[in-house]
């Protein structure tokens, strides 16, 4: 493994199912994120989190949560979806101790709920 | 909160023509500023950053931008465009101090046409 990888890369999901999509990194970096990309609108934060053990709310949390478990792994899920969750979503990750990181990003995974 | 806007959402360019994109944000305190690109189906990558000192930053494939506080811009130039530069670009901002959320602005997308 190089850098992030997520998976799924593409996704078709039934509405009220329930997703996890997965995200790994192997540079150790402490803190992670969840984006979704969507047309006009920008990257905009699901989750974060800025150690193991710890996570925080974005700007749009609603209907998803997160974990860390560990350093690698980030997975974001979708308890049950919702059509309005079809977007591409990116995994990123930082170093932390201090304002000078920047964010590494994954391929990206594109969900659509129908 | 922070918050970045980017005026121009669809720019078509011939090649060899010189580039601009703009960026400008809002915040009461210092921030870092970084410019990152998204090339067709890909994630997006990091074209550079400003973090102090000198305003004028270079990152890579010719690409530079300059910091003006007094305008809180932060604008993207390359002086000749070529046809691989087609791809969406977005700004970023990231206070230096406090929780380092990051905030996107919504994209440009760049046509260079051969």
């Amino acid at each position: 493994i190089a850098g992030i990888t997520q998976a799924p890369t593409s996704q078709i999901l039934a509405a009220g199912r329930r997703m996890t999509l997965r995200c790994t990194q192997d540079m150790r970096h402490n803190a992670m994120y969840w984006y979704r990309q969507d047309l006009g609108l920008g990257l905009r934060l699901i989750h974060y989190s800025n150690t193991a053990g710890t996570t925080g709310k974005g700007e749009v949390p609603d209907g998803y949560s997160v974990s860390r478990a560990n350093t690698d792994d980030f997975p974001l899920t979708l308890a049950s979806a919702v059509p309005s969750q079809t977007s591409v979503y990116f995994c990123a990750s930082s170093e932390t101790g201090g304002s000078y990181n920047e964010q590494f990003f994954g391929p990206g995974t594109r969900l659509t709920v129908l | 909160a922070q918050s970045v806007s980017q005026h121009n959402h669809h720019v078509i360019l011939s090649e060899a023509a010189s580039l601009e994109l703009g960026c400008n944000y809002s915040y009461g305190g210092t921030v870092n500023l970084f410019w990152y690109v998204q090339y067709p189906g890909q994630h997006l990558q990091l074209l550079l950053k400003y973090f102090s000192g000198d305003p004028l930053v270079k990152g890579i494939k010719g690409f530079e931008a300059e910091f003006i506080k007094s305008k809180f811009s932060f604008n993207l130039r390359k002086p000749s465009v070529q046809w691989s530069d087609t791809a969406e670009y977005f700004c970023a901002v990231m206070p230096q101090r406090g929780y380092q959320k990051v905030t996107f602005g919504t994209g440009t997308k760049l046509q260079v046409i051969p």
